[in-house]
């Protein structure tokens, strides 16, 4: 498995500010990817986190809104910027694990609410 | 695109088994995961399907059929602490980013 840290693990912020997230693995891996939880739903991605290169965004998501750094295989950081109320949302960073299987470990989460 | 059945909620008794259904309809397959997330925490996997058939840990057993687009997640012996949600994610052929199903919420009552 994998142990994974996020740092904040909430915030408020008010509306136009913009939070960075921080995602933390105590081994180094190859993908890391970046989810959003809003209230009340199942998760949704939002990009994966490319360690050397540019993150790759899924449909709807951009990198003005949420730009992501990758500066290592064991770190990445996730910006929600110009924040709006709609931003208020659990972010989770996930992991891949290969062993003789695969799998995949999420983060805590950083729960964000946006005033 | 990605289509990812599952029912909304789910009750039960301590002590008694609960099939979670999942069915699937991808543009490409690679495996389909299971997790638990307990209100207010992030995601615990659970198991991770490729081949066809039953694969089992303890309480919690996960069967796939590739090609009728099925899954369940059969947990057994219920207890308390099984009250959560649990999600159903696919990955699309050579990739590994997943699309979760709205979730199950099941409530185990003693």
């Amino acid at each position: 498995s994998a142990v994974i840290s996020q740092k904040p693990s909430r915030d408020i912020c008010q509306r136009g500010t913009s939070l960075t997230i921080q995602c933390q693995v105590d081994s180094q891996v190859t993908m890391m990817f970046w989810y959003r939880q809003q209230p009340g739903q199942s998760l949704t991605l939002i990009a994966t986190a490319n360690q050397g290169s540019e993150a790759t965004y899924e449909s709807g998501f951009v990198i003005d809104k949420f730009p992501i750094s990758r500066p290592n295989l064991t770190f990445s950081t996730l910006t929600v910027s110009n924040m709006s109320p709609e931003d208020s949302s659990i972010y989770l960073c996930s992991v891949e694990v290969r062993t003789d299987s695969y799998e995949q470990y999420f983060g805590p989460g950083t729960r964000l609410t946006v005033t | 695109g990605q289509n990812i059945d599952q029912p909304t909620e789910m009750t039960a008794t301590e002590g008694a088994i609960v099939q979670i259904n999942c069915t699937y309809q991808t543009s490409g397959f690679n495996g389909l995961f299971w997790y638990q997330q307990h209100a207010g925490e992030a995601p615990t996997f659970l198991s991770y399907n490729v081949l066809d058939g039953l694969e089992e840990k303890g309480r919690f057993s996960s069967f796939l059929s590739r090609s009728k687009g099925y899954s369940y997640l059969l947990l057994k012996e219920l207890q308390m602490k099984d009250s959560a949600s649990y999600l159903c994610a696919v990955t699309p052929a050579n990739d590994y980013k997943l699309s979760f199903g709205a979730g199950t919420t099941v409530t185990v009552r003693a």
